[in-house]
């Protein structure tokens, strides 16, 4: 079956430090490939996606290429703010699986000032 | 726009008691699901809609119940609450879009506890 694993949080960083979630993926199918963002008390919001090999998904100053080779889909932000302290979680959907959503645990960030 | 919305926000229940778990879009998708997020996990699929009439199980079905005889609503059902199901829940909405993907669509969730 499909899978998404991501580093364990929590990452804690300084305002204006580099970002980097890493995010590795196993499909039976052709997955697009996804990063949601969940902010305290809130819903999941969808931050970026990447729908075939080599494609680069990019938000709100985040990035993500969709590496088929390694099986993977980082996430990287160059210079991070307080505002960016959220639950990051990478995800796939297949349509072998029927285009449902598999998640991975979900990464921690936490920015200081 | 509303978006995906659930009601209720929070709710506590006793074990052995029974709720439904409302939740509406307003965007005309035909997918809908619906989550469990336990503290500090991933979301777990518990039940998901292609459409009006039709509904599957997902990965953590038991002790769960769902309809969708429309478009906009599918309710969740706990039928006999056990403290197991203490968690948030999310209902979410999708369509396909550009590349072949279905983005989901989240409502802000439903925290439940159960003593």
């Amino acid at each position: 079956g499909n899978s998404v694993t991501q580093m364990e949080g929590p990452v804690t960083l300084s305002e204006e430090a580099f970002l980097t979630i890493n995010c590795t993926y196993t499909a039976t199918g052709y997955p697009s490939l996804f990063w949601y963002v969940q902010y305290p008390g809130e819903g999941l919001q969808l931050l970026l996606k990447a729908t075939k090999a080599d494609d680069k998904g990019s938000n709100k100053g985040f990035e993500a290429t969709y590496r088929k080779e390694t099986t993977s889909f980082h996430l990287e932000k160059g210079s991070v703010q307080v505002s960016d302290s959220a639950v990051y979680f990478c995800a796939l959907s297949d349509q072998a699986a029927g285009n449902k959503l598999t998640f991975g645990g979900g990464t921690r960030v936490l920015v200081k000032p | 726009n509303a978006g995906v919305t659930q009601t209720p926000k929070f709710r506590i229940l006793k074990i052995g008691q029974s709720m439904t778990l409302q939740c509406t879009q307003d965007m005309n998708h035909n997918y809908m699901y619906w989550y469990r997020q336990d503290p500090g996990m991933g979301l777990k699929l518990i039940y998901y809609s292609v459409g009006a009439g039709i509904t599957d199980k997902g990965e953590v079905p038991n002790g769960y119940n769902v309809s969708r005889s429309t478009t906009e609503d599918f309710p969740l059902r706990l039928e006999l609450a056990a403290p197991s199901q203490t968690s948030v829940y999310f209902c979410a909405s999708s369509y396909l879009a550009g590349g072949g993907s279905y983005e989901q669509y989240f409502g802000p969730g439903t925290r439940l506890t159960v003593t």
